[in-house]
């Protein structure tokens, strides 16, 4: 049983901000959100991690409203090194095994 | 410091035979979870070993195997070689249990196996 949901793809031009959703309806009070980054024939990357309301890092930043059900990565000002495949990844302490969805596949344009 | 380290980074084995992988994680990390990714179904979780117990699995077949030995290095073995077994296997470690929330997974670079 998928435990996100986000979009299968997204484009942007070069210097924009892009925001990618996760949809996780059925997240329990354990679970944390993740994200990871993954370019063609390496493994995913961390990029950053949070529990409720906002977390910021050097790359990007989460957004996770009061209910929890969904996410959002935002990555500001994309470049075309970020054309890569984004998961948000739900898990907690009582999972049984980690279940990563089909990912976003975001291709920046020049 | 080091990276997670997976040998071989590519090997082509035919239908039939078995094949060991081989993953050594980060200094300290004690847990160590594989993972399957092909086109068709992404990423997905094979098991997790913890202080060389295997602490969770998922849904694969019992030709999928695994160990871990107590300086943390990691193998899985995949025997009776099926063409669909044809995919990028990563493993990841971290230093709590992988299913655990928190704790943040770093990957290696995988280990491309075709099967002809």
């Amino acid at each position: 049983l998928a435990k996100t949901t986000q979009p299968i793809s997204m484009d942007s031009y070069e210097g924009q901000e892009v925001n990618i959703t996760c949809s996780h309806n059925n997240i329990a009070t354990n679970d944390y959100i993740t994200w990871y980054q993954q370019f063609p024939s390496q493994g995913p990357r961390f990029i950053i991690q949070g529990y409720k309301t906002k977390v910021t890092n050097e790359v990007a930043s989460l957004f996770i409203p009061a209910d929890r059900k969904s996410s959002t990565l935002s990555l500001p000002r994309v470049s075309l090194s970020d054309t890569a495949v984004y998961y948000c990844l739900v898990e907690g302490a009582g999972s049984y095994q980690l279940t990563f969805g089909k990912g976003t596949k975001l291709s920046v344009i020049p | 410091k080091a990276g997670v380290t997976q040998t071989p980074r590519y090997l082509i084995k035919t239908r039939g035979q078995q094949v060991t992988l081989s993953c050594s994680p980060i200094s300290g990390h004690r847990s160590v979870s594989w993972y399957q990714q092909t086109p068709g179904q992404g990423l997905q979780f094979l098991f997790e070993y913890f202080s060389e117990t295997q602490r969770n699995k998922g849904n694969f077949p019992g030709r999928f195997s695994g160990r871990q030995f107590s300086n943390s290095r990691s193998e899985m073995n995949v025997s009776t070689l099926e063409l669909g077994d044809s995919a990028l296997y990563l493993c990841a470690s971290s230093l709590g249990g992988a299913v655990s929330g928190a704790n943040v997974l770093t990957f290696g670079a995988g280990s491309r196996l075709t099967v002809l």
